[in-house]
């Protein structure tokens, strides 16, 4: 069965500091990846996407995911983070434009 | 070019009452899939809908329905109401066979 697991429900972090977050997934091959965040109240606003080739993917807003196979993970990175970047965070696998399958989420505190 | 849209934007209904969600896929787009994200989880895959056929379906029960029209729009029906259904309901829409869904902002419904 298709899953993923995203194992820190929170994550503070502060204003600047580096910041990763986990991605752990199940899948029968290797999937299409995706990362998404969320501000409170609104919909799902897509980072960054892995479907082949270099594993290192960047995305908007400074995020990059590095698809690590023999892991089954694709973990989001920023080196810098910024206030702005407060929300939830939610990893996503699908492939050929079926359903997609959410983690649970990670909600992203900064402090300052 | 607008993005996904969805209405009404909140929505109050009382148990074994039925609800209609509305959706317009991002220009271009065909095919619109909806989720229910509940209060601190991911989002639930409902179904899928493409050239105004449910194409895949997640686990839900028939009082979930949809409907896709000509022009792309969807609706996402359900019926009898139960507390467990209050929800963000997310309508995501895609191009045909490509893989990356893009999200409206979602139907806040509450249910009591």
């Amino acid at each position: 069965a298709q899953s993923v697991t995203q194992p820190d429900i929170h994550i503070t972090v502060s204003e600047g500091a580096s910041l990763e977050l986990r991605c752990n997934y199940s899948y029968g091959a290797t999937p299409y990846l995706f990362w998404y965040v969320q501000s409170p109240g609104q919909g799902l606003q897509l980072l960054l996407k892995y479907f082949s080739g270099d594993t290192l993917v960047q995305g908007i807003k400074g995020f990059e995911a590095e698809f690590k196979r023999s892991q089954s993970s694709f973990n989001l990175r920023k080196p810098s983070v910024h206030w702005s970047d407060a929300a939830e965070y939610f990893c996503a696998v699908g492939k050929y434009g079926n359903k997609l399958v959410f983690g649970a989420g990670t909600i992203l505190r900064v402090k300052s | 070019d607008a993005g996904v849209t969805q209405s009404p934007t909140h929505l109050i209904k009382t148990r074994g009452q039925q609800v209609t969600l509305r959706c317009s896929p991002k220009s271009g787009h065909d095919t619109v899939s909806w989720y229910q994200q509940a209060l601190g989880q991911g989002p639930q895959f409902i179904f899928q809908y493409y050239e105004e056929e449910e194409r895949q379906r997640g686990n839900f029960p028939d009082r979930f329905s949809g409907h896709q029209f000509p022009n792309y729009s969807s609706e996402l029906n359900v019926n009898a109401l139960l507390l467990g259904d209050s929800a963000l309901y997310l309508c995501a829409s895609s191009l045909p066979g490509q893989d990356t869904q893009y999200f409206g902002p979602g139907t806040r419904l509450t249910v009591l």
